[in-house]
């Protein structure tokens, strides 16, 4: 079965320096997203990407948060610069389109990046 | 503003049925969907409701009532393997996921 793909697993960085998550979604879907889940607590959606742009985005995504797709494959998260508080599980996910740009099908997940700012 | 409400704990003993029930007030309603999602581990899809009525699939069946705002999910015949927690979520414009219901299952 199809899967989205992750790397790395384990992701550890100095707190001020930029971080890239990579994600590979699943082949034919359009749809890609990205979510954090901090220990304990539950799956924050960050940001949604859809015909190469931003189609909905969080309040935790802000200036320092950035996503790019820069070839068929791959689909990034950057963070310009990590503070403590982006220490989370971070997933990928990916959805077929139905209709017009709206995704109502369910969205398949990555195996998550542990991101550890010191 | 967006409220999903799950109980934070469950316990069932192996072989028995449990129902997870999912209130949630949002926005806007694109659909419910439930997740199992092992510690450490990524959320897998379990099921999808977008209008009511009761949704089956083997082991597991989920309900929705748009009316009352109330989903739940309902398990068969529990393995100790579905000791995990279940996330409801709703389709409002982006996904919303509660905070999860954490079953034990026990023999």
């Amino acid at each position: 079965e199809p899967e989205v793909t992750q790397t790395p697993s384990h992701q550890v960085t100095q707190m001020g320096q930029e971080v890239i998550l990579r994600c590979v979604p699943i082949s034919n879907h359009l749809y890609f997203y990205w979510y954090r889940q901090i220990l304990g607590q539950k799956v924050e959606f960050l940001v949604s990407f859809y015909n190469n742009e931003i189609s909905e985005k969080s309040e935790i995504f802000d200036d320092q948060f950035s996503v790019e797709r820069p070839d068929g494959s791959n689909f990034t998260l950057k963070i310009r610069s990590t503070k403590l508080e982006d220490s989370a599980m971070y997933f990928c996910a990916s959805s077929e389109v139905t209709g017009v740009g709206l995704s109502n099908q369910p969205q398949h997940f990555g195996d998550g990046t542990r991101l550890s700012i010191l | 503003g967006q409220n999903i409400d799950q109980p934070t704990e469950m316990t069932a003993t192996e072989g028995a049925i449990v129902q997870i029930n999912c209130t949630y007030q949002t926005s806007g309603f694109n659909g419910l969907f439930w997740y199992q999602q092992h510690a450490g581990e990524a959320p897998t899809f379990l099921s999808y409701n977008v209008l009511d009525g009761l949704e089956e699939k083997g082991r597991f069946s989920s309900f929705l009532s748009r009316s009352k705002g109330y989903s739940y999910l309902l398990l068969k015949e529990l393995q100790m393997k579905d000791s995990a927690s279940y996330l409801c979520a709703v389709r409002d414009t982006p996904l919303v996921f509660g905070k999860g219901t954490r079953l034990s299952v026990i023999a």
